[in-house]
C-alpha cells in the first residue's frame, strides 16, 4: 500500500462546476499537507499549503485536511478552463533537518470545458 | 527572483549510456531534491542533497547517483540506463528542506524529460 493515494482521473466538469479532489494517507506523521498544481510540460507549482487539520481558503480554492480520517480535499468553485491541469497533493511531518521527507500522490488530471 | 532551472529541457539516450541532468536552486536555497515522474508511479523522491551532501535517498538502484557543489547547484547522474529510466526529472530547492514549516516549501524546476531508446 502507498503512503499517498489519490484517483488519477481524469476528471472532466464543464466550466463553473465545483471540482473536489482528494487523497489519503496512511502515516500518522504527516503534519504538513500541500496541493501542487502542474500544467503540461511544466515543474510542479505550490497551490495550498495546511498545518495540521481544519480548512484553509484562498479565493476560488478551499484545502480541507482531516487527520483523524487521514484524508484530504481541495476544493476549486467556479472552475475555469485555465485550472485543467494535474492536481498532486503532497505531505510531509518530520522536523529538525531530517531532510526531505515529502511523500506526493500520483496527481489528478482535471479538464474544464468551455 | 528567478526561480530553479534545469538543463536540458530535453534528452534522448540509448540503453546503455548515462546521462548528467543539472540543477539551478532558487538562489539562496540550500536544499536540492530530485524527483522522477511517470504516469505509472507518480513523482518519486531519488535523493535530496544540502551543503553538498545527500542527506536523504529514496529507493532508488545505486545507478542514480548525485552532487552538489558548494554553490548549491546539483546535478544528477544516471548510468547504464534503461527503458524504464525514461521519465520527467524533478528538481526541487527549498531553504532547508527539513518539512519545518512553509519556510522549506519546495519549489520545482520545469523539468528534464528523458527518453531511453
Amino acid at each position: 500500500q502507498k503512503e499517498v493515494e489519490q484517483d488519477p482521473g481524469p476528471l472532466s466538469v464543464p466550466e463553473g462546476a465545483i471540482v473536489s479532489l482528494n487523497c489519503t494517507y496512511s502515516n500518522s506523521a504527516f503534519q504538513y499537507f500541500m496541493w501542487y498544481r502542474q500544467y503540461s510540460r511544466k515543474g510542479p507549482e505550490l497551490l495550498m499549503y495546511t498545518y495540521s487539520s481544519g480548512n484553509k481558503e484562498d479565493g476560488r480554492f478551499t484545502a480541507q485536511v482531516d487527520k483523524s480520517s487521514k484524508y484530504i480535499s481541495l476544493f476549486i468553485r467556479d472552475s475555469q478552463p485555465s485550472d485543467s491541469a494535474t492536481y498532486l497533493c503532497a505531505m510531509s511531518g518530520s522536523q529538525g533537518g531530517d531532510g526531505n521527507d515529502m511523500r506526493f500522490g500520483a496527481g489528478t488530471r482535471l479538464t474544464v470545458k468551455p | 527572483k528567478a526561480g530553479v532551472t534545469q538543463t536540458p529541457r530535453y534528452l534522448i539516450k540509448t540503453r546503455g549510456q548515462q546521462v548528467t541532468l543539472s540543477c539551478s536552486p532558487i538562489s539562496g536555497h540550500r536544499s536540492v531534491s530530485w524527483y522522477q515522474q511517470t504516469p505509472g508511479q507518480g513523482l518519486q523522491f531519488l535523493f535530496e542533497y544540502f551543503s553538498e551532501t545527500q542527506r536523504n535517498k529514496g529507493n532508488f538502484p545505486g545507478r542514480f547517483s548525485g552532487r552538489q557543489f558548494s554553490n548549491s547547484r546539483s546535478e544528477m547522474n544516471v548510468s547504464t540506463l534503461e527503458l524504464g529510466d525514461s521519465a520527467l526529472y524533478l528538481c526541487a530547492s527549498s531553504l532547508a528542506g527539513s518539512s519545518g514549516g512553509l519556510a522549506d516549501t519546495q519549489y520545482f524546476g520545469p523539468g528534464t524529460r528523458l527518453t531511453v531508446l
